[in-house]
């Protein structure tokens, strides 16, 4: 069954705590994909990567950390910098970046207590 | 810088109704337009992806157009159901990757 997996679909931070969000897929797509959403708002970009040991800035990209050791994983790190870290977190991933369909993971929601 | 509009942002009929959602950018210079729709809480599920070349497509009661010149896409559901109440979001992809409007928030009363 090929798609995008997000894990976990909870999680919660404590102040000052580094958290990782986990994407993989099993479309064999080359170019990986993080969004932000805040309620009311459009999805914006954190990071997005090409291919494999290489990833780009987004617009928000500033209190996050991303890898991509494999073609089929693209961990997010939220790093303490991020002053305001609750939101809810989508990966995406296309087939190559610029004018392919993108396809949407169910989401992780963080909170920060 | 794209900037994606859509417009109301939420909107309440009776089932049965055919209704259009908009959407409207700001730079014509795009690779495709996507509308997606969203659950309450949940992740996006493409509805119609239009290339920059085409004027329209359509899936079921669902038709997208796409006019580049004047920067406007519209997404028409015919009869529309309880089932069809979500979120819908379009989404541009100008080459780096997408930029979303806020959304529609449809609710179908039945």
């Amino acid at each position: 069954d090929g798609g995008i997996t997000q894990s976990p679909k909870y999680l919660f931070r404590k102040e000052g705590q580094n958290v990782t969000l986990s994407c993989e897929q099993n479309l064999n797509h080359d170019a990986m994909y993080w969004y932000r959403q805040d309620p009311g708002q459009g999805l914006r970009l954190i990071y997005y990567s090409q291919i494999v040991n290489d990833f780009q800035k987004g617009d928000i990209a500033e209190g996050y950390s991303v890898s991509r050791e494999k073609k089929e994983s693209f961990p997010l790190t939220v790093t303490s910098a991020q002053k305001n870290p609750t939101a809810f977190y989508l990966c995406a991933s296309s087939p190559q970046r610029g004018g392919h369909e993108q396809f949407f993971g169910p989401g992780t929601r963080l909170t920060v207590l | 810088k794209q900037e994606v509009t859509q417009i109301p942002a939420a909107l309440s009929v009776p089932e049965g109704e055919n209704l259009v959602l908009n959407c409207s950018f700001t730079d014509s210079a795009i690779y495709n337009l996507q509308w997606f729709r969203q659950d309450p809480g949940k992740g996006l599920t493409s509805l119609l992806l239009i290339q920059s070349s085409q004027r329209e497509q359509t899936s079921g009661r669902l038709n997208a157009s796409l006019d580049k010149s004047s920067g406007r896409s519209t997404l028409y559901i015919a009869a529309s159901q309880p089932g069809d109440s979500a979120t819908y979001l379009c989404a541009v992809d100008a080459g780096t990757a997408l930029i979303f409007g806020k959304g529609t928030t449809l609710s179908v009363s039945s």
